[in-house]
C-alpha cells in the first residue's frame, strides 16, 4: 500500500517552455506532498510543501513563479516548471505523508532542458 | 532548522561484512523521528529503518539496526552480512514532531556504499 506514481519519469524540453510533473497516490489520499530537488550525487532538497485545497509552503530561495504547485485533490499534486532554462534541469521527486511518520516517494522525474 | 550531518561520503565493505554508516543531527526538540533512506541507481527512495526519539530502543529490521544515541545526537545504521544488493546512496534524515515544519523530511548529504565481492 501507500503508493505514489510519478509522470513522466524523465523529459526534455526546450529552453522557455513549460513542463507539468504529476504525482498521484494510487491507495490513500495524501492530504500532503512533499516535492524535493535532487542534483547529481547530491541530497534532496525540499522546494515546497502543499496541502490539498491550500497554497503550497515554498522554502526560502525557491521562486513560487517558476515552479507552481496545485495540490487540487487528495490524489493529486502536480509541479509546473514554468519558462524552464537550463539550470533548471534536476532530478524531481514527490514524496507524500501517509500516517503519522509514514512517507512513500515517486520514482522521480529527470528534466532535462536543451 | 535542524541540521543532518553524515560525515562519510563514500564507504566501502566487503560482501558478508559489517558496515556503520554515521549520522548525527541538531536539533533543540525533544521528540522527532529519525530515517535512513536508501537510494540505489534507479533513485527510488526506499525506507530502511525509523526510529522514535521517545523510544530508548534501538530499531531493528533484519540485517538492519541503528545506534540511536539522544544525548550524542547520534543515529548510526549497522548493515550486518552485506550483499551486494546493498549498494546503494543512504540517507540519514530527520523529522521534527512539531507541524509548523509541516512534517517534512531534513535529509543529509548521503552516503555511498560500495559492497565488493
Amino acid at each position: 500500500g501507500a503508493v505514489v506514481s510519478q509522470h513522466p519519469s524523465w523529459v526534455i524540453c526546450k529552453s522557455g517552455t513549460s513542463v507539468k510533473i504529476e504525482c498521484r497516490s494510487l491507495d490513500f489520499q495524501a492530504t500532503t506532498m512533499f516535492w524535493y530537488r535532487q542534483f547529481p550525487k547530491q541530497s534532496l532538497m525540499l522546494m515546497a510543501t502543499s496541502n490539498e485545497g491550500s497554497k503550497a509552503t515554498y522554502e526560502q530561495g525557491v521562486e513560487k513563479d517558476k515552479f507552481l504547485i496545485n495540490h487540487a485533490s487528495l490524489t493529486l499534486s502536480t509541479l509546473t516548471v514554468t519558462s524552464a532554462h537550463p539550470e533548471d534541469s534536476s532530478f524531481y521527486i514527490c514524496s507524500a505523508r501517509w500516517m503519522s511518520y509514514g512517507y512513500t516517494f515517486g520514482s522521480g522525474t529527470r528534466l532535462t532542458v536543451v | 532548522a535542524q541540521t543532518v550531518t553524515q560525515s562519510q561520503p563514500e564507504m566501502s565493505v566487503q560482501e558478508a561484512e559489517t558496515v556503520t554508516l554515521s549520522c548525527t543531527y541538531d536539533t533543540s526538540e525533544s521528540d522527532y523521528y529519525l530515517f535512513w533512506y536508501k537510494q540505489p541507481p534507479s533513485r527510488q527512495m526506499i525506507l530502511v529503518i525509523r526510529q522514535e526519539a521517545y523510544k530508548q530502543q534501538n530499531a531493528t529490521e533484519n540485517r538492519f539496526s541503528v545506534n540511536f544515541q539522544k544525548a550524542a545526537k547520534s543515529f548510526s545504521l549497522k548493515i550486518s552480512d552485506s550483499q551486494l544488493g546493498d549498494a546503494a546512496m543512504y540517507f540519514c534524515a530527520y523529522r521534527s514532531a512539531i507541524s509548523n515544519s509541516g512534517y517534512a523530511l531534513n535529509f543529509g548529504k548521503g552516503t555511498s556504499l560500495l559492497v565488493t565481492p
